[in-house]
């Protein structure tokens, strides 16, 4: 059982737009910066977004960040098949004084 | 560009300890905090924890009691142990950079390639 949420599959067809949600408490998300990550299969993490909404050099406008509260929200713009992949949010928990993962989101590209 | 590899032995026999490297090149070590997370077969991603290159850490509270992690600058490398594993510490392991850019200990953008742990006797 994960301490972030996130729904475990999303799929759009191609040239669509998808959001992934991620969902905490007070002690992890309602304090802290989240970030956003894509692993393609068989292959490490990528980071995607930081600090809520920042997106490292290198990662298309197509993937944004949003956090409101206790949810964080990862949007992609202009799908396409390559985007097919796991994402996963993770922020710090200040009461576990730790990093926590969400479980993880499949996403399918139809 | 800053890379990193992780290296020890693949196979590690119930009750004992584990010991992973990671080396990284392209960059120094110094000034950085280091991660370390892991990745059962067909699940999720778990946070073992952290090491600045000074020495000090952060362990995950469910793993704290087993780990230890220590860093070498003259090598360029830091390292973890994991002592008492079971099936259940069967996983790929990873270690990343923090991000020094982010504000979160979360923010890690540079990852190894991850090596694959198993438990077995």
């Amino acid at each position: 059982q994960s301490v972030l949420t996130q729904p475990p599959s999303v799929s759009a067809a191609p040239g669509q737009k998808v959001t992934i949600s991620c969902s905490g408490s007070s002690s992890n998300m309602g304090k802290n910066y989240v970030s956003w990550y894509q692993q393609l299969p068989k292959t490490a993490p990528k980071l995607l977004i930081y600090d809520n909404n920042k997106r490292p050099s290198g990662i298309p406008d197509r993937f944004s960040g949003s956090k409101s509260g206790t949810s964080a929200t990862l949007g992609i713009t202009g799908l396409q098949t390559g985007d097919e992949a796991d994402y996963y949010c993770g922020t710090w928990d200040s009461s576990l004084s730790a990093v926590v993962f969400g479980g993880g989101t499949t996403l399918t590209v139809l | 560009q800053v890379q990193l590899q992780e290296s020890g032995p693949g196979l590690v026999k119930p009750s004992e300890t584990l010991s992973l490297t990671c080396s990284v090149s392209g960059g120094s070590i110094s000034s950085h905090y280091w991660s370390w997370i892991r990745q059962p077969p067909g699940k999720g991603l778990e946070y073992i924890g952290y090491i600045y290159y000074s020495g000090s850490t952060k362990y995950s509270p469910s793993l704290k009691s087993r780990v230890t992690m220590s860093v070498d600058t003259s090598k360029n490398q830091f390292s973890l142990k994991l002592s008492s594993v079971t099936a259940a510490d069967a996983a790929v392991y990873y270690c990343a950079r923090v991000d020094p850019s982010g504000r979160s200990a979360a923010s890690l953008d540079y990852w190894g390639q991850g090596t694959l742990v198993t438990v077995s006797s």
